[in-house]
C-alpha cells in the first residue's frame, strides 16, 4: 500500500541553524501539507501546497519557514534559523484531491538545543 | 479560529466493551470529519472519515455526525488492548486544512 515517507526520522540541531525536513508524498496525490505537534499538544497545521504554490498557511508559518517541491517526488520544509520552540514532531501529509482524506507520514522529530 | 473540542480522558474501558468518543466543532461550514488514531510517538493513522449526517460503520468502528449540533462521535465496539491509543478528531473545511482536537486517550483494560 502506498505511503508517505519522511526523512530524517530524528534531527538534532543547534539554535540558529537551518534544517530541511524531507517528505515523499504518495505518488498520485496532488495536495501536500506540513503539520507539527509539540510534545503533549495538539497537531497544528502549518502549510498546504498545491500546483507548486502555497495555498494556505498558518500564523506559525512565518518568514523562517519555507516549502518547496524541488522535483516530482520530494516535498521539503525548511526552517532557516531554528528556535528552541521549533522542537516538535513534524508531519507531512498528502491527499489525492478527491476524498479530502489526508494521509500522514511517520514524522520527523526535531530537537533544537 | 476554528475550534475542535474533545474530552481529554483518559477513557478506560474493559476489553470487549464499547468505547465512546465525542467531538464538537465550532465552524459551521466544516464539510469533512475524520477520526485518527495516534500511538505514542507515532503519526496519526486514519480510522474513519464521514461527510454526511448519520452513521458510518467500518468493522468495529462507527462514526456518527450531526451537523446541526456540530457534533461527531466515534464508537469502538469489542474494544481490544491494541485499541489503546489517543484518538484525534479532525475537521476539514473548504480550505483543505485539518483542524485537530487535542485527542482522547483510550486505555483498554485486559
Amino acid at each position: 500500500e502506498p505511503e508517505v515517507t519522511q526523512t530524517p526520522s530524528h534531527q538534532v540541531t543547534q539554535m540558529g541553524q537551518e534544517v530541511i525536513l524531507r517528505c515523499v508524498p504518495i505518488s498520485n496525490h496532488l495536495y501536500f501539507y506540513w503539520y507539527r505537534q509539540i510534545l503533549g499538544q495538539k497537531v497544528e497545521f502549518l502549510v498546504s501546497f498545491y500546483n507548486n504554490e502555497i495555498s494556505e498557511k498558518s500564523e506559525i508559518f512565518d518568514d523562517q519557514f519555507s516549502v518547496e517541491r524541488p522535483d516530482g517526488s520530494n516535498f521539503t520544509l525548511k526552517i532557516r534559523s531554528t528556535k528552541l520552540e521549533d522542537s516538535a514532531m513534524y508531519f507531512c501529509a498528502s491527499e489525492d484531491g478527491t476524498a479530502e482524506t489526508q494521509y500522514f507520514g511517520p514524522g520527523t522529530r526535531l530537537l533544537v538545543l | 479560529q476554528k475550534e475542535v473540542e474533545q474530552n481529554s480522558g483518559p477513557l478506560s474501558v474493559p476489553e470487549g466493551a464499547i468505547a465512546s468518543l465525542n467531538c464538537t466543532y465550532s465552524d459551521r461550514v466544516s464539510q469533512s470529519f475524520f477520526w485518527y488514531r495516534q500511538y505514542s510517538g507515532k503519526s496519526p493513522e486514519l480510522i474513519m472519515s464521514i461527510y454526511s449526517n448519520g452513521d458510518k460503520e467500518d468493522g468495529r468502528f462507527t462514526a456518527q455526525l450531526n451537523k446541526a449540533s456540530q457534533y461527531v462521535s466515534l464508537l469502538i465496539r469489542d474494544s481490544q488492548p491494541s485499541d489503546s491509543a489517543t484518538y484525534l478528531c479532525a475537521v476539514g473545511s473548504n480550505d483543505y486544512k485539518l483542524s485537530f482536537g487535542a485527542g482522547t486517550t483510550v486505555t483498554v483494560r485486559a
